[in-house]
């Protein structure tokens, strides 16, 4: 079935460093959401992006949805050691349900 | 508001033995889901509702029941418990179907 790829799987930076991950799809894409995860606890809603080409700021993360909707990004500037954790896209299956990305899991050394 | 509670937040089976997730929200959402979680793999939706009294399969639906009599519930049963079972198992709900959802803290399971 459908799945967003999400990459990098892995990704360790040195506080004050930047990040960003990536979410990947074959098809057209309706919607696609954001999701954090710190270690231990429950993912929490981000953001939604459903404009081509639309790009979201929320602090020092900036969000980006493809031209084509089918690529997304998530980036974060000067990260901190609050940013540690696993950030899911997800994308809408027929407006019904979500099918989560698997992850990039985010470790920052101060 | 408690949001969507989970119970209960952890549990060791035995191979065979059979057990009951209950999920509870209060915002009054018609969608709620079942999601499991293990290493390396991200959330895979097990089981959906779109409204009390339905529910239709995710993607690994096998070995899960599920049932929806109150709007506010959403009950995850496992019949006979297996080690593959062995994982983190998330509730989720949203207002309407594929827009912002919101997990309970979920329940962690051991299947010796």
């Amino acid at each position: 079935g459908q799945q967003v790829m999400q990459i990098p799987q892995y990704q360790h930076v040195q506080e004050g460093e930047d990040f960003t991950t990536y979410c990947n799809s074959s098809t057209t894409l309706s919607n696609i959401q954001w999701y954090k995860q710190r270690p231990g606890g429950h993912p929490v809603f981000l953001i939604q992006l459903v404009k081509s080409g639309e790009v979201k700021k929320q602090k020092r993360l900036t969000f980006q949805f493809g031209e084509a909707k089918k690529n997304s990004s998530l980036h974060i500037t000067a990260t901190q050691t609050t940013d540690v954790g696993t950030y899911f896209c997800a994308e809408d299956q027929a407006g019904t349900a979500l099918i989560f990305g698997k992850g990039t899991t985010l470790s920052v050394s101060s | 508001n408690a949001g969507v509670t989970q119970t209960p937040k952890f549990r060791v089976l035995k191979t065979g033995q059979s057990m009951t997730l209950l999920c509870a929200q209060d915002m009054n959402h018609e969608y709620m889901y079942w999601y499991r979680q293990d290493p390396g793999m991200g959330l895979r939706l097990i089981h959906y509702s779109v409204g009390e009294g339905t529910t239709a399969k995710g993607e690994v639906p096998d070995g899960y029941n599920v049932s929806r009599l109150k709007k506010q519930n959403f009950l995850l049963g496992l019949e006979s418990a297996a080690p593959s079972q062995t994982s983190v198992y998330f509730c989720a709900s949203s207002l309407i179907g594929a827009e912002t959802q919101y997990f309970g803290p979920g329940t962690r399971l051991l299947v010796l």
